[in-house]
Order: C-alpha cells, then sequence, then structure tokens
C-alpha cells in the first residue's frame, strides 16, 4: 500500500515565525507532490506543486523535495493566523491522476 | 473557484436508505474523484471516472458505486447506507495535466443513523 505519512500536530508557531510541515512517502516511483491547505469545515485548496528535487517558492511558501529521502516539506514564511489550518501533503500515484494523501498537519499560529 | 458543486450538502438518512451524492462542473475536465474523509483517516478514495462511462475502483469502494452519463455529472450511490458511512464527502476534478493537480467541490456532510 502507498503511503503518505505526516504528523497530525498541532504544530504552534508565533505570529511571524517560519512553520515547517514535513511529509514523507513510501512510493519510490511517485513524480508529483502537493499541498494542500484546508480550513475547518471546508473543503482542501490546492496551494503548491513540486516534481523537481529541490526547493519551489511561491509568495510565502517554499516546497521542498528530496526524493532520495522521499521527504516532502513545506515551509511557511512570516506566518500569519489566517495560516491556521490543516495542511494535506498528496502524491501522484499514477494513471488518472490519482492523489493519495497524508491525514494531514494541523498547524496553529498564535497572536 | 473551480466550478464544482455538489449537491446536497448535507443529509440525514437512516440505516438501509439508498442516498445519491451528485457532482456537477463546469470546468469540461476529463477526470473526476469522490473521496471520503474522516478524523484519522484523511481523504480516501472511494471511485473515479477518466471520461464518460469511464470509472474505476478507489482504496474505498465497497457498498458504493458510480455512474458519469455526461461530463459534467459524476453521481455516488450508496445502495443500503450503513453508519460506517457517515462521513463528509468530496468531489474533485482534475484537467489530466499532472501540474493542475485535483480541485475539490464544497463537500457533502452526510449522516447515517
Amino acid at each position: 500500500q502507498k503511503e503518505v505519512e505526516q504528523n497530525s500536530g498541532p504544530l504552534s508557531v508565533p505570529e511571524g515565525a517560519i512553520a515547517s510541515l514535513n511529509c514523507t512517502y513510501s512510493d519510490r516511483g511517485s513524480q508529483s507532490f502537493f499541498w494542500y491547505r484546508q480550513y475547518s469545515g471546508k473543503s482542501p485548496e490546492l496551494i503548491m506543486f513540486i516534481y523537481s528535487n529541490g526547493d519551489k517558492e511561491d509568495g510565502r511558501f517554499t516546497a521542498q523535495l528530496n526524493k532520495a529521502s522521499q521527504y516532502v516539506s513545506l515551509l511557511i514564511r512570516d506566518s500569519q493566523p489566517s495560516d491556521s489550518a490543516t495542511y494535506l501533503c498528496a502524491v501522484n500515484t499514477g494513471g488518472g491522476n490519482k492523489l493519495t494523501f497524508g491525514t494531514g498537519t494541523q498547524l496553529k499560529v498564535e497572536l | 473557484d473551480a466550478g464544482i458543486t455538489q449537491s446536497p450538502r448535507h443529509k440525514v438518512t437512516e440505516t438501509g436508505t439508498p442516498v445519491t451524492l451528485r457532482c456537477h462542473q463546469t470546468e469540461n475536465h476529463r477526470y473526476m474523484y469522490w473521496y471520503r474523509q474522516d478524523p484519522g483517516h484523511g481523504l480516501r478514495l472511494i471511485h473515479y471516472s477518466y471520461g464518460v462511462k469511464d470509472t474505476d475502483k478507489g482504496e474505498v469502494s465497497d457498498g458504493y458505486s458510480v455512474s458519469r452519463s455526461k461530463t459534467e455529472d459524476f453521481l455516488l450511490t450508496l445502495e443500503s447506507a450503513t453508519s460506517s458511512q457517515t462521513s463528509v464527502y468530496f468531489c474533485a476534478i482534475s484537467p489530466g495535466q499532472t501540474e493542475r493537480g485535483q480541485y475539490f467541490g464544497p463537500g457533502t456532510r452526510l449522516t447515517v443513523l
């Protein structure tokens, strides 16, 4: 079974700090990786996509991928209370553009 | 927001009754998916479709069936609802290009008593 693992949290960071969210995956053949943000009671929202080793930056968000270690991370700089949400890591697992999701990490940004 | 709607948004039903959830998209995307989300389990794929009348099973398909007679509509049916099917159900769509990922509808909260 292809697995995606995340620490459930909650991860608490002070406003303005860097939040670091981590994800590991089991399928070495995985090629594409996604981060979704989900506010309580809402649907998941795609925020980042990465497929090459290294870093990809988009505004305050940076996704990092290390395929050798089967590790994906999301850094959120200058964290804001509005970033408080659950962050889901997802891995493309083959045909049909299917994704396997981790259970998510709850992030709390405190004033 | 991607043009995805789900109906109903909330439903309470009784064990043993049939239930149909509808997903409607206005994006003309090829792929459509049904997930359920439960505490401790995250999002799990129930069924997906890669075209009209083309569907396949996901990770947790037992007790569920789907149909897609038009590009824009993907129906999920619980033939005989059980309490274990109490969950939040999300529909998602994808154009197929890997980098586009999937886009989710607003969800349906289903309670089976």
